[in-house]
């Protein structure tokens, strides 16, 4: 089982250049999430989406937008990076509900 | 709000003492899970424990919905046990239920 999967691993980019950040689960969960890790800051909320079409903002939703492409995908993009973006970014499902959730191996971004 | 704590920040052990690591949480929010982040930064599911206590090897935690707190012990720590561990519990956001974070506990643990 691959569980959920998260694309590129590590990324370098110029400030101003635009991506997008890649997350799949195999494990039919209605729920997906995109957090940011800073130092001493844990994983704070960037964006949700609570089943197929649908999504909402988190606790730190500037400069990113989202969509929830199909059931298994939920993308993160960047249109104009900042150096204040230079996080490690993840990835993560469940079902809807109160229940456990499950996490990608991160993307680790650098805004230079 | 969404309130989740963890104590202490930071931790230092030698191999083979045992320890105990505090997750504080508001009313607002249930469904405890315990996270272990290894050196190479990925987040591995130690627990899913509402409530009640779970066991897996050395590592168990107990979390008591009522009194709003969980507890991470680890026994017989080994280096391999040093990182990072979080909690996090559903706090409502709207009309779902969004993983929420505690800031963590730095472990480290010396030969």
């Amino acid at each position: 089982n691959a569980g959920v999967t998260q694309t590129p691993k590590f990324q370098v980019l110029k400030t101003g250049q635009s991506m997008t950040l890649q997350c799949a689960q195999d494990m039919n969960h209605n729920s997906m999430y995109w957090y940011r890790q800073d130092p001493g800051m844990g994983l704070r909320l960037i964006y949700y989406s609570a089943s197929e079409g649908t999504t909402d903002k988190g606790e730190v939703p500037n400069g990113y937008n989202v969509s929830r492409l199909n059931k298994r995908e939920f993308s993160l993009r960047l249109e104009s990076a900042a150096p204040s973006q230079t996080s490690v970014y993840f990835c993560a499902s469940s079902e809807q509900g109160s229940t456990e959730a499950f996490f990608g191996q991160g993307t680790r971004l650098t805004v230079v | 709000g969404i309130q989740v704590e963890q104590s202490p920040p930071d931790l230092i052990l030698q191999e083979g003492a045992n320890s105990t690591l505090r997750c504080n949480f508001s009313d607002s929010v249930n469904n405890l899970q315990w996270f272990h982040q290894n050196p190479w930064g990925q987040l591995i599911n130690l627990f899913y424990i509402p409530s009640g206590t779970k066991q897996n090897g050395r590592l168990s935690a107990t979390t008591v919905a009522t009194e709003r707190y969980s507890l991470l012990y680890i026994s017989s720590s080994q280096t391999t046990d040093s990182g990072v561990y979080f909690c996090a519990g559903r706090g409502r956001s709207g009309g779902s239920y969004i993983p929420t974070f505690g800031r963590g506990t730095s472990l480290i643990v010396h030969p």
